[in-house]
């Protein structure tokens, strides 16, 4: 099947563990991303990269580093986890604008949860 | 910057009503806009989205919403809702050009009730 893929589904740890989530997606897109959702479901982005280079680096503590092997692959690894780390992540892949219709419409993951006891 | 307001936290519709779910954007251009559903322990799912022409676009699941420049809207309605419609959803914002960041709003949570 053609789609955003992450593993795990679920993490539980311990603060001040590290952890890693990946991403593939075999849509063949350029840009992938990591969104961030909290208890209130309010999705916030963390990183974006197009083609390995990272493009978006939002306001994330840098305790969160992302890595883009190749165009297909996204992963987050987070060192040193606070109990406010737990969320929902979420890998998205698109396709970058070339002024096409098909520009920025996100294709999602099924998500991450991340708990930190 | 570009930003997403969904004044409607919660709503709760009978099976067999029809809905409309408010989103209003802040942005200077032209905006690209979508709407995106999320059910419990799922992924975001595209709905529908506006890039420009016609300002009625037609969705998956029945789903339509109208894009009103003079009122910074794009509300979504289906004329007929399914309990399997429950679910949450966003209304979500960009711009044409280069690598744009999509942000989100709150979200929507739709209650249908038999």
């Amino acid at each position: 099947d053609t789609a955003v893929s992450q593993t795990p589904k679920y993490l539980v740890t311990q603060m001040g563990n590290d952890k890693s989530i990946k991403c593939e997606q075999n849509l063949g897109h350029d840009t992938m991303y990591w969104y961030k959702q909290d208890s209130k479901k309010f999705l916030k982005i963390m990183f974006s990269y197009n083609n390995k280079e990272l493009i978006i680096n939002e306001t994330v503590p840098n305790r969160f580093s992302p890595k883009s092997p190749d165009k297909a692959h996204l992963n987050l690894h987070i060192n040193s986890l606070e109990l406010g780390d737990s969320a929902v992540y979420f890998c998205a892949s698109s396709q970058s604008d070339r002024g096409t219709s098909g520009a920025n419409v996100l294709t999602f993951g099924a998500g991450s949860r991340l708990t930190v006891l | 910057a570009q930003s997403v307001t969904q004044p409607d936290i919660h709503i709760t519709v009978s099976e067999g009503a029809s809905l409309e779910l408010r989103c209003n954007y802040s942005y200077g251009a032209t905006p690209y806009l979508f709407w995106y559903v999320q059910s419990p322990g799922q992924g975001l799912q595209l709905l529908l989205k506006y890039f420009s022409g016609d300002t009625l676009v037609q969705g998956i699941k029945g789903f339509e919403a109208e894009f009103k420049r003079s009122q910074s809207s794009f509300n979504l309605r289906k004329p007929s809702v399914h309990w399997s419609d429950a679910a949450e959803y966003f209304c979500a914002v960009t711009r044409s050009g280069g690598y744009q960041k999509v942000t989100f709003g709150t979200g929507t949570k739709l209650q249908v009730i038999p």
